[in-house]
């Protein structure tokens, strides 16, 4: 089945403790995102990676970062959380030609405290 | 900067009843998403409009886009109550960069 999956689906971790979220997508899609959605501000995007080895800042990049070694895994690392990193995160991919309809994951919801 | 705004942000009606939600966007943007997200799940894909004066429908919704106007519209047809949920529509602002509108959450009653 052609999905994307991420890892875990729900985390509570503690202020400045390291995290991963793992991404991955078996469509070998060219493009990944991530994306936080917070109440009354919608979905952001956070980066975004064209291709391996290409990432690039979303909107809202500050206090994560992202590595694209793999073209299926698109990891976002949280090396100090902070509690207004709060929120449900969704990473996405898609192809780079045709429609470019980007396929979103189940979600990750991150409790920092 | 591509900016997209939805109205509106809720809506309520009964069942059997039509309804359009609207999506206006701010510049250009090459073509335009419709998505649908379930309380605490993730979105899901409802069209991809390509070109202006493009429609498509599945089911009981039809969205539609005008480029001159800046404006696609999600049109309900005698709406029932699994079609609940919030309508988020993006509009493309280059290099695959989706810029979301604040949703709509509709709720139809019975």
């Amino acid at each position: 089945e052609a999905q994307v999956t991420q890892n875990p689906r729900y985390l509570i971790t503690v202020t400045g403790k390291k995290l991963t979220v793992t991404c991955s997508q078996n469509m070998n899609h060219e493009y990944m995102s991530w994306y936080r959605q917070d109440p009354g501000l919608g979905l952001r995007q956070i980066y975004y990676s064209m291709n391996v080895e290409v990432t690039d800042k979303g909107d809202v990049p500050e206090g994560y970062k992202v590595s694209r070694k793999e073209k299926r895994n698109f990891p976002l690392i949280l090396e100090s959380p902070s509690p207004n990193q709060t929120s449900l995160y969704f990473c996405a991919s898609s192809f780079l030609t045709g429609t470019n309809e980007q396929f979103f994951g189940p979600g990750t919801r991150l409790t920092v405290l | 900067e591509l900016k997209v705004e939805q109205n509106p942000l809720f809506l309520s009606m009964q069942e059997g009843k039509n309804y359009t939600i609207y999506c206006n966007y701010s510049t250009t943007s090459d073509r335009l998403y419709w998505y649908r997200q379930d309380p605490g799940k993730s979105l899901e894909s409802l069209f991809v409009l390509l070109s202006n004066g493009a429609v498509k429908q599945e089911g009981r919704l039809m969205a539609s886009l005008d480029t001159k106007a800046r404006l696609s519209t999600l049109h309900i047809t005698a709406a029932v109550h699994d079609l609940s949920a919030t309508y988020f529509c993006a509009g493309d602002q280059g290099a695959q960069k989706l810029v979301f509108g604040q949703g709509t959450r509709l709720t139809i009653n019975p």
